[in-house]
């Protein structure tokens, strides 16, 4: 159980356009999905948290306009990078949780990433 | 601000071997400590949760201990394996409670067949 997926698994782009990157939950309901950012060898960076049903929450320097975040249902969060750039390749990862507060119990169930290219 | 460390960053050992490896947070005020595990170019699998109130948690050939007073947590892997080759992070919720995880710098392990 608690299985995490993410669409695509890579994709290469032209700088300039829009890439959706989608996160499901296949078999929880997700009160809360985080979005993360891996560049080669480092460690994840938390790029915004997002609730069904309401705005995300965005890291310090990360840019709202420029990462669009839809958590559109309890399975499915959407990250749209818009106007990609060379500079925004990196590999992005999502979570869910079941949680939405402070739980002591609460874990993040982690997607398989997605890799993202752009030329 | 809460700061998690891990080292090493790099560990190369032969099939077979007892490892020990290490992370280090800043603010001990934490609600648990979680280990994972990331294969090259994949997602992270969680392999332990400790608790705040646990000392160490057990998963077959892993064992991770938690010393909220230290600010230390230990990841032992008995009898490594090829198989175990990965990076393994440690992450911890920041001590304002929510409920995002603060990521450890990582340590690569390779086992050597």
């Amino acid at each position: 159980g608690a299985v995490v997926s993410q669409h695509p698994s890579w994709v290469i782009c032209k700088s300039g356009t829009s890439v959706k990157i989608e996160c499901r939950s296949l078999d929880f309901q997700a009160t809360t999905m985080f979005w993360y950012r891996q560049f080669p060898k480092q460690s994840l960076m938390l790029m915004a948290t997002s609730n069904e049903g309401s705005k995300a929450t965005y890291e310090q320097g990360v840019e709202k306009d420029k990462f669009l975040i839809n958590h559109a249902s309890l399975t499915l969060s959407t990250l749209t990078v818009t106007s990609a750039h060379p500079e925004d390749s990196s590999f992005y990862i999502c979570s869910a949780s079941t949680g939405q507060g402070i739980s002591s119990t609460d874990t993040q169930y982690f997607g398989p990433g997605t890799r993202l290219t752009v030329l | 601000k809460q700061e998690v460390t891990q080292i090493p960053a790099a560990l190369s050992v032969p099939e077979g071997e007892n490892l020990v490896l290490n992370c280090s947070f800043t603010d001990s005020a934490i609600y648990n400590l979680q280990w994972f595990r990331q294969d090259p170019g994949k997602g992270l699998t969680s392999l332990l949760l400790i608790q705040s109130s646990q000392r160490e948690q057990t998963s077959g050939r892993l064992n991770a201990s938690l010393d909220k007073s230290s600010g230390r947590s230990t990841l032992y892997i008995a009898a490594s394996q090829p198989g175990d080759s990965a990076t393994y992070l440690c992450a911890v919720p920041p001590p304002s409670g929510t409920y995002k995880y603060i990521f450890g710098t990582g340590t690569r392990l390779k086992v050597l067949a």
